[in-house]
């Protein structure tokens, strides 16, 4: 079975700082899409940034980019430059074959002024 | 570009009455669309998959007599939950998949806030 696995519950960043969500997943697929999302209090799931796992390139949007290895199995985000609009609720996401969005637990993320 | 709408934002109603729940993509035609339900500082629970001109395919333990859902155009699916109870009381988001250049990326709605008294 696909799963995908978010191990921080929650994260602080202090404004301005660069902070780094965590995020691994499990499949036997060679082809696939892996997507971070995220939910601010108003509750919006907000498309962040997509990988196309045939790409070998790490995805970049603007102040949001990924570190995206492959035979590990592991896609974490990056952000720079944190700002207080960026405290949310952070989702990792998978989709293969199957066609169904697989979500990771959940990263709660506090930007502190 | 890829705007999903829902509507209502939020209702409030009484048990046993039932309530419908419209996901509109805006910009772009879907011929998927997904609801799911959250609770509370969890993750999303897929509840169903949408399918334009077919029945919709539900997950294990989702009863399809009690959330209708209905993909009766390529912009339009709605979920309609029957006999609404106090334990349906939930945050139901849908999305839309867009198959663009880009791959199969699903778009989500503002979600809709249900309380059953």
């Amino acid at each position: 079975a696909q799963t995908v696995t978010q191990s921080q519950p929650e994260m602080s960043v202090q404004e301005a700082e660069t902070v780094t969500l965590s995020c691994t997943y499990d499949t036997s697929e060679n082809n696939y899409y892996l997507f971070w999302y995220k939910q601010p209090p108003s509750r919006q799931m907000i498309l962040v940034i997509r990988q196309e796992a045939y790409k070998q390139q790490n995805a970049t949007e603007n102040r949001f980019s990924v570190n995206f290895q492959k035979a590990a199995k592991s896609f974490s985000l990056k952000i720079s430059d944190s700002q207080l609009g960026d405290t949310a609720m952070y989702f990792c996401a998978f989709i293969g074959s199957g066609g169904k969005l697989i979500f990771g637990q959940g990263t709660e993320l506090s930007v502190k002024p | 570009g890829a705007v999903v709408s829902q509507h209502p934002s939020r209702v409030i109603c009484k048990s046993g009455t039932s309530v419908k729940i419209e996901c509109r993509s805006l910009d772009f035609q879907a011929t998927t669309m997904f609801w799911y339900r959250q609770f509370p500082k969890q993750s999303l629970m897929l509840m169903a998959t949408s399918n334009e001109g077919s029945k919709a395919t539900y997950e294990q333990g989702v009863e399809k007599d009690k959330f209708l859902i209905n993909h009766a155009s390529l912009t339009l699916s709605t979920l309609t939950v029957t006999s609404a109870h106090p334990e349906d009381s939930s945050f139901y988001i849908c999305s839309a998949e867009s198959s663009g250049e880009a791959g199969e990326t699903q778009y989500f709605g503002p979600g809709t806030r249900l309380l059953v008294l």
